[in-house]
């Protein structure tokens, strides 16, 4: 069965920590984000990945940090300079960026609370 | 800057239609999705607009209206289990997708 996973589901670390949100997929697709969402706002873009070794920032990357070394794998790691980390995390892959109407698929989430 | 606009919470009746408004203003257009997410769940995909007109797709349909910044989404002969947010997400000239917060959509028996 093709899809994302992410893991854990929930996760509690004390501030000041850093903690690293993994994802993964067995989609065989090139590009791959991380969105961040609140209650009462839309998604908002942390970072993405076009290809393998190269990512971008996106809206609100300050406090985050990514890699890209394989294809399968795009973990977030949400650092102690994040001011507000606690939000729901979604990773999410599609065929490619840019042009077409590729949709994105998403992973189950993360929840994360620092306290 | 940027802004797509939804209605925060609709109802409706089970067995009813319902259409989703969602408005935006962005930075070029390279199409308009429609996904739907459950309370705690993954968001997922239910259409694609890029031309205007009426996308048809089982119980579910989407409009596109370029000219005016418009879409809807369409539910009819509504079930509980369509009880969810949908969420409008707009590509654009970057072919970043810019979401609306999303509307809470509440099916009552």
């Amino acid at each position: 069965d093709g899809g994302i996973t992410q893991s854990p589901k929930y996760l509690f670390r004390k501030e000041g920590q850093n903690v690293t949100l993994s994802c993964e997929q067995n989609l065989n697709h090139d590009a791959m984000y991380w969105y961040r969402q609140d209650p009462g706002q839309g998604l908002r873009l942390i970072y993405y990945s076009q290809i393998v070794n190269d990512f971008q920032k996106g809206d609100i990357a300050e406090g985050y940090s990514v890699s890209r070394e394989k294809k399968e794998s795009f973990p977030l790691t949400v650092t102690s300079a994040q001011k507000n980390p606690t939000a729901f995390y979604l990773c999410a892959s599609s065929i490619s960026e840019g042009t077409g109407g590729y949709e994105q698929y998403f992973g189950p989430g993360t929840r994360l609370t620092v306290t | 800057g940027q802004n797509i606009d939804q209605p925060t919470e609709m109802t409706a009746t089970e067995g009813a239609i319902v259409q989703i408004n969602c408005t935006y203003q962005t930075s070029g257009f390279n199409g308009l999705f429609w996904y739907q997410q459950h309370a705690g769940e993954a968001p997922t995909f239910l259409s694609y607009n890029v031309l205007d007109g009426l996308e048809e797709k089982g119980r579910f349909s989407s409009f596109l209206s370029r000219s005016k910044g418009y879409s809807y989404l369409l539910l009819k002969e509504l079930q509980m289990k369509d009880s969810a947010s949908y969420l409008c997400a707009v590509k654009d000239s970057n072919y970043q997708l810019i979401w609306g917060a999303g509307t809470k959509l509440i099916i009552k028996p």
